[in-house]
């Protein structure tokens, strides 16, 4: 199975920060990768597909970009509904796989 | 804009079974495979597994001994039997949607179900 690294596992940050989490793929996954966001007891919500490209709805702060092994979710100035845990998810093999998580949280 | 709704028991005993169902509303079932996904409390996500309309299926290798997952065409619902429930089965357990084509991540979810196995 593919595994996914995310880092950090947390992260502390004021609002309008610029945040960056970083995902690695134990093999490559070509541009196969989402990131989803999730907030305390809610399902997770898909942000960015096929790497960096935005799903509808999400706002322009989010960006994702890589291909390969390495992987970025940046959002350019934090605000306050993007206090959450983000998850990355690759779809190029089964099983199907998701990295630990990145919990932001409030400086 | 599809809907999806997952129903079943919040507590259940060590070596039984679980069975959640997953009714699916707001879009045809045809263009999408259709998952369960866990997650342990205050740990990460885990996919199941996934059932198409055709009935194939594909099962996580860690789990693929005690899951079964079924769909019912006929009333747009989809299953999991996951057996031999141990403590550590106890998680919040999603169903979930993703494409057939393109492939993608996963689109819909359900708000999530918590299951507690405990005697």
């Amino acid at each position: 199975a593919i595994q996914l690294t995310q880092s950090p596992s947390s992260l502390s940050a004021s609002v309008g920060d610029r945040v960056t989490i970083t995902c690695r793929a134990s093999q490559g996954i070509s541009s196969a990768l989402g990131w989803y966001q999730q907030k305390p007891g809610k399902a997770p919500r898909l942000l960015i597909y096929d790497a960096s490209s935005l799903e509808s709805g999400v706002p322009s702060r989010f960006s994702g970009s890589g291909s390969g092994t390495d992987f970025t979710l940046s959002i350019s100035s934090l605000q306050p509904e993007d206090f959450a845990t983000y998850h990355c998810q690759q779809f190029r093999n089964y099983p199907l796989t998701f990295g630990g998580g990145t919990k932001v949280e409030i400086k | 804009q599809v809907h999806l709704q997952e129903s079943g028991p919040g507590l259940v005993k060590p070596s039984e079974t679980l069975s959640l169902t997953c009714t699916v509303s707001g879009g045809s079932i045809d263009p999408y495979y259709w998952n369960w996904i866990r997650q342990p409390p205050g740990k990460g996500l885990e996919w199941i597994g996934y059932i198409h309309y055709s009935g194939s299926t594909n099962y996580n290798p860690s789990l693929r001994s005690r899951v079964t997952i079924s769909v019912d065409t006929s009333t747009n619902q989809f299953s999991l039997n996951l057996s031999s429930l141990t403590a550590a089965d106890t998680a919040v357990y999603y169903c979930a949607a993703r494409p057939v084509v393109p492939p993608r991540p996963f689109d819909y979810w359900s708000q999530g179900t918590l299951v507690t196995v405990s005697s």
